[in-house]
């Protein structure tokens, strides 16, 4: 799996876009970038996830560079329920379908 | 169906006692994970299954842990005489194919080893 690195912590007023960063410069070819969030006391909740080409879904979008090694998530308008920590994930078939988590990005969305 | 669930929420033990939580999968789901997590810590990767099939198992799966998925529904992790180390918030997720990393998580069950 590809190991990427996020900032421990960021903050976002209410209202405002919230841009969560990833470096996966590891990443290859056949690895996608998923992003989960974790509320806490609660499990991790399935965000969004690329390969090449941005993505957009209800909840998220997410952008990755060109050489593919790094990505940003934003989220358009953040509430404070959208207070998690947001982990960042490189993963394939081919590393048996297991999920390895780093440490995340705490964000704390701010009245 | 509501989701993942898992019982019991909360636990407490003694050291060196027996626990088995219980992990009910989204019913249409095939794969199932088991994944611990300490405080501070992203998830670890235990186990998973496809079906009843077990088909991997981290390192960190000591043999005082046992997973089954008896009939490729719900499954239990037992962990056996255990140990303060072992407190932690323990997750299961399910996925509906191979490859298909829109894991759903349930709630997880803590455990408190005192």
């Amino acid at each position: 799996d590809a190991k990427t690195t996020q900032p421990t912590s960021m903050d976002c007023a209410e209202g405002r876009a919230a841009n969560l960063p990833c470096n996966h410069s590891t990443i290859s070819g056949n690895e996608y970038v998923y992003w989960y969030r974790q509320i806490h006391s609660q499990g991790p909740q399935y965000i969004i996830h690329g390969l090449k080409n941005n993505e957009t879904n209800e909840m998220a979008s997410l952008i990755i560079t060109e050489d593919r090694k790094s990505s940003t998530l934003i989220l358009p308008h953040a509430t404070l329920r959208d207070t998690a920590v947001y982990y960042c994930i490189g993963g394939s078939e081919t590393s048996g379908s297991r999920l390895t988590f780093g440490e995340g990005t705490q964000l704390t969305v701010n009245p | 169906d509501t989701g993942v669930s898992q019982n019991p929420r909360h636990k407490i033990t003694k050291r060196g006692q027996n626990v088995t939580f219980r992990c009910d999968p989204i019913s249409e789901h095939n794969r199932l994970y088991w994944y611990r997590q300490t405080l501070g810590q992203g998830p670890e990767f235990l186990t998973y299954f496809q079906n009843e099939a077990q088909l991997e198992k981290s390192r960190l799966l000591s043999d005082r842990f046992s997973a089954e998925r008896p009939k490729g529904s719900f499954s239990t992790l037992e962990i056996q005489r255990t140990e303060q180390g072992d407190s932690a918030m323990y997750l299961c997720a399910s996925s509906v194919r191979t490859g298909d990393y829109g894991y759903t998580f349930g709630s997880g069950t803590r455990l408190t080893v005192v």
